[in-house]
């Protein structure tokens, strides 16, 4: 079946410093993938996706970029602010049977601090 | 454009009881999934619907249960409560393919307790 694998969390970074956050996943075909951010007492929101290899997603600094080759997925923003402590999740969408499947990574906690 | 509603956004409830709740998706979004969240658990997918028939679930035991109206509201249903129902319940609505681009739309959640 499908599957999404991150990195474990927290991640503990001062402001500016480089993120990185490693996602891999396992899926037949050819899979979207997309990472959702998640704020203290929110919902989760999309943060940036990629919809075939090699496709480069990006928003708010954030970018990732589509690996078919690695199976990866890595959510990468080159200096971070206190505003983007939240909860990652990477995710893969398989479209199958005539219908949609998402499936999400356990989610990554990133805790910027000033 | 409205986003995803879900009501209420906190309830307690007690050992044994059962509770309901509601979802409203984004005006045209025809298909609504439900999601729980908890610390150790992480996002684990319940169920969901599309044009009123469930299309999808995930692993939970059949106290779990859900159903999508006509408008495309969706309402999930836990009976006979347990104190590990406690978590946050997040629902999201999506455009189907061609259309959709696959993303989902999540509502802030319900945060249930179970005491």
């Amino acid at each position: 079946g499908n599957s999404v694998t991150q990195m474990e969390g927290p991640v503990t970074l001062s402001e500016e410093a480089f993120l990185t956050i490693n996602c891999t996943y396992t899926a037949t075909g050819y899979p979207s993938l997309f990472w959702y951010v998640q704020y203290p007492g929110e919902g989760l929101q999309l943060l940036l996706k990629a919809t075939k290899a090699d496709d480069k997603g990006s928003n708010k600094g954030f970018e990732a970029t589509y690996r078919k080759e690695t199976t990866s997925f890595h959510l990468e923003k080159g200096s971070v602010q206190v505003s983007d402590s939240a909860v990652y999740f990477c995710a893969l969408r398989r479209d199958s049977g005539g219908y949609q499947k998402v499936t999400f990574g356990t989610g990554t906690k990133l805790q910027v601090i000033p | 454009k409205a986003g995803v509603t879900q009501t209420p956004r906190y309830l307690i409830k007690t050992r044994g009881q059962q509770v309901t709740l509601s979802c409203s998706p984004i005006s045209g979004h025809r298909s609504v999934s439900w999601y729980q969240q908890t610390p150790g658990q992480g996002l684990q997918f319940l169920f969901e619907y599309f044009s009123e028939t469930q299309r999808n679930k995930g692993n939970f035991p059949g106290r779990f249960s859900g159903r999508q109206f006509s408008n495309s509201r969706s309402e999930m249903n836990v009976s006979t409560l347990e104190l590990g129902d406690s978590a946050l319940y997040l629902c999201a609505s999506s455009l189907v393919a061609p259309r959709g681009t696959g993303e989902l739309f999540f509502g802030e959640g319900s945060r249930l307790t179970v005491l």
